[in-house]
């Protein structure tokens, strides 16, 4: 157990639908990182949020947004879903932006768009 | 941004053999590299990572080695058993944009054959 929550673990909607995804942190990291998992694929970057503030963006299409709550947890928001956003959704955690500073991957929510 | 390539894409060893999996970067401002081993249907877990002062890293049957001047860095499973069988990712990471999100390569499945 990594210390990093994420709710749901499963999630089957329809396609244009609008779902979000939640995360908690480890106790004490103050940065959270989403990752998208698609079939066969490997880990995409998506983004990052620091203390509240948004650090790094990745390949995350405009669809989609996150954000961090003051207690430090954070949700992404999946909108106008599409077939092909179907995948598992992590959220990883560290304690600050140093460089060097280990992610801890939660369990993910596995996404299914019908 | 980092491109990071990863090979072979399988791999297939017989139990109590070593198995190299190897990782180059773009980005020379890379500076953190983890390698994390995913089971199937779940969260990716940390095996070991090394950071760019460092050459060489072991951790009982597991290790890393990095050559910053080529780019490259690979993956070292000696004596390796049945539960080794995964997928397997490296990484690369930079602070200097103030931001640490990972770039992964595309993974390494590795079965391990009893």
């Amino acid at each position: 157990d990594s210390g990093v929550t994420q709710t749901p673990k499963h999630l089957i909607t329809a396609t244009g639908q609008r779902v979000t995804l939640r995360c908690s942190p480890r106790s004490g990291d103050l940065s959270v990182y989403w990752y998208q998992q698609s079939l066969d694929q490997g880990l995409q970057f998506l983004i990052q949020y620091y203390n509240g503030e948004e650090r790094a963006k990745g390949n995350i299409l405009e669809r989609f947004s996150a954000q961090q709550f003051p207690d430090l947890h954070s949700e992404l928001n999946l909108s106008s879903l599409e077939l092909g956003d179907s995948a598992l959704y992590f959220c990883a955690s560290s304690v600050d932006l140093s460089g060097g500073e280990t992610q801890y991957f939660g369990p993910g929510t596995r996404l299914l768009v019908l | 941004g980092e491109n990071v390539e990863q090979h072979p894409s399988t791999l297939s060893v017989q139990e109590g053999d070593s198995a190299v999996i190897k990782c180059t970067y773009s980005d020379s401002a890379s500076n953190y590299f983890p390698w994390y081993k995913q089971e199937l249907g779940k969260r990716p877990q940390l095996i070991i990572d090394i950071r760019s002062n460092v050459g060489e890293k072991k951790d009982q049957r597991i290790a890393v080695t990095l050559n910053k001047t080529a780019k490259h860095f690979s993956l070292h499973i000696t004596e390796t058993q049945p539960e080794d069988s995964a997928v397997y990712f490296c990484a690369a990471s930079t602070d200097q944009t103030g931001a640490n999100n990972l770039f992964f390569g595309t993974g390494t499945r590795l079965t391990v054959i009893p």
